[in-house]
């Protein structure tokens, strides 16, 4: 089934380094969403970008896709030890349901 | 402002006993309503989605079960739990009418972290 693959499935960095995150999927898509999990926390969405956009921006978060390759990344510029979490991609699966990968953990090391 | 609850936030049931989880949604109309279960460092697994009063999708054949009694309430449960029912149970919602996931993004619950014993 239509799934996010997130990578690296883990990531540490230093405070103050960029993070990047990439996620591939297989199918066609309406969207991809970025999200990120506290950790035992519920998820809180981040980016929706549509399939006829290339790059979005909010903040120090930015989000690319690429249709052609069927990927899409997630950059947290100046990392703080505050980003540290799991962050996933998801596509919606039809018109009623979202997909989740199964995320990347990254740590912000101070 | 649109807020959803989720009780209790955490549970320790033995193998076995029933389980009821219950999720409402405040502020808003007809929204779609979603179950998912996240096993320890793991993804999301979808369960169980909504439309609409009575109206349940499910997606993974298991021993768990969903209702919609009312609209902005989404109930989980078990008659008997099994051990592979533990996991992290979080509840999403997205805006009704024209709110769907190929439009729109999900919110969610703080989860509730079930340990069957």
């Amino acid at each position: 089934s239509q799934q996010g693959e997130e990578d690296p499935q883990a990531l540490s960095i230093q405070e103050g380094e960029n993070a990047t995150m990439n996620c591939s999927y297989k199918t066609s898509i309406n969207n991809l969403q970025w999200y990120r999990q506290n950790s035992g926390r519920g998820l809180v969405h981040l980016i929706l970008i549509r399939s006829n956009e290339r790059e979005k921006h909010s903040g120090r978060l930015r989000v690319t896709l690429d249709t052609s390759k069927k990927s899409s990344s997630l950059l947290i510029t100046a990392s703080r030890a505050a980003d540290t979490a799991s962050y996933f991609c998801a596509i919606a699966q039809g018109a009623q349901k979202l997909v989740f990968g199964q995320g990347t953990r990254l740590t912000i090391n101070p | 402002s649109q807020t959803i609850h989720q009780w209790p936030a955490t549970l320790v049931q033995p193998v076995g006993s029933p389980l009821s989880l219950e999720c409402t949604v405040e502020g808003t109309s007809n929204p779609n309503l979603y179950w998912y279960r996240q096993a320890a460092g793991r993804g999301l697994q979808l369960l169980f989605y909504s439309v609409g009063i009575g109206q349940i999708s499910s997606e993974v054949p298991q021993n768990l079960s969903a209702s919609r009694p009312q609209d902005r309430q989404f109930i989980l449960s078990s008659k008997k739990l099994l051990l592979s029912d533990s996991g992290f149970y979080l509840c999403a919602w997205i805006g009704g009418f024209q709110g769907a996931p190929n439009n729109s993004p999900l919110h969610f619950g703080n989860g509730t972290r079930l340990t069957v014993t």
